[in-house]
């Protein structure tokens, strides 16, 4: 089976622009999970999304958003971008949430 | 307050000598541990789900076991390829649901 994918895997904007990172889970995959990965911080999780509803959602201002379509591929939006949102964001995709999850490639996001 | 710590944060062993690599975690009724490899600019490579006390699960040089409060990563006879940070996460209920909560991980490097 194709592992997870994301796209771009490089992004490079300026402060107060917007992004849209986006996620395609594993064939048979319904669950998506985002995180966000730091050298300070380590990884934290950001949201899940499970048949296009949100699950959860950690501790991120709303300026960080995502979404899921029915065939479970999904996408988070980050918008009026700082300088701290430099991270590598990486997208998590599992069968069924609470099951073990599978990490794409991760998209590195410079911000500037 | 970190729920889940790992220890040591680096490690350098030489090849051949065997270590053991820890993460513990301060949480109540258990649902599951996962232990990640990662490289550099990559994303988490999934190595073990543990879920009750007393289990264990190997894969070439790598044995996860786990206890009811910490989990151990041995590492038999390592080899340079070895070398990548190793993460512990665990599922942790937080605002509307469970999510992973990852450690700060363990830099491991093994020299020829």
């Amino acid at each position: 089976k194709a592992g997870v994918t994301q796209t771009p895997r490089y992004l490079i904007k300026t402060r107060g622009q917007q992004v849209t990172l986006s996620c395609s889970p594993i064939s048979g995959h319904r669950s998506v999970s985002w995180y966000q990965q730091t050298p300070g911080q380590g990884l934290q999780f950001l949201f899940e999304y499970f048949s296009e509803t949100q699950r959860n959602k950690g501790n991120f201002p709303g300026r960080f958003s995502g979404r899921q379509f029915s065939n479970s591929r999904s996408e988070m939006n980050v918008s009026t971008l700082e300088l701290g949102d430099s991270a590598l964001y990486l997208c998590a995709s599992s069968p069924f949430p609470q099951e073990t999850q599978y990490f794409g490639p991760g998209t590195r996001l410079l911000v500037l | 307050e970190d729920q889940v710590t790992q220890s040591p944060e680096a490690l350098r062993l030489q090849e051949g000598e065997s270590s053991s690599l820890n993460c513990s975690y301060t949480v109540s009724g258990l649902r599951g541990l996962f232990w990640y490899r990662q490289d550099p600019g990559k994303g988490p490579e999934f190595l073990f789900t543990l879920y009750s006390a007393g289990e264990e699960k190997e894969k070439e040089r790598l044995k996860a076991t786990l206890t009811k409060k910490e989990s151990f990563l041995h590492i038999t006879a390592p080899k340079p390829e070895d070398s990548a940070t190793y993460l512990c996460a665990v599922l942790l209920y937080s605002n509307s649901g469970y999510a992973l909560n990852f450690g700060k991980g363990t830099s491991l490097l093994v020299t020829p």
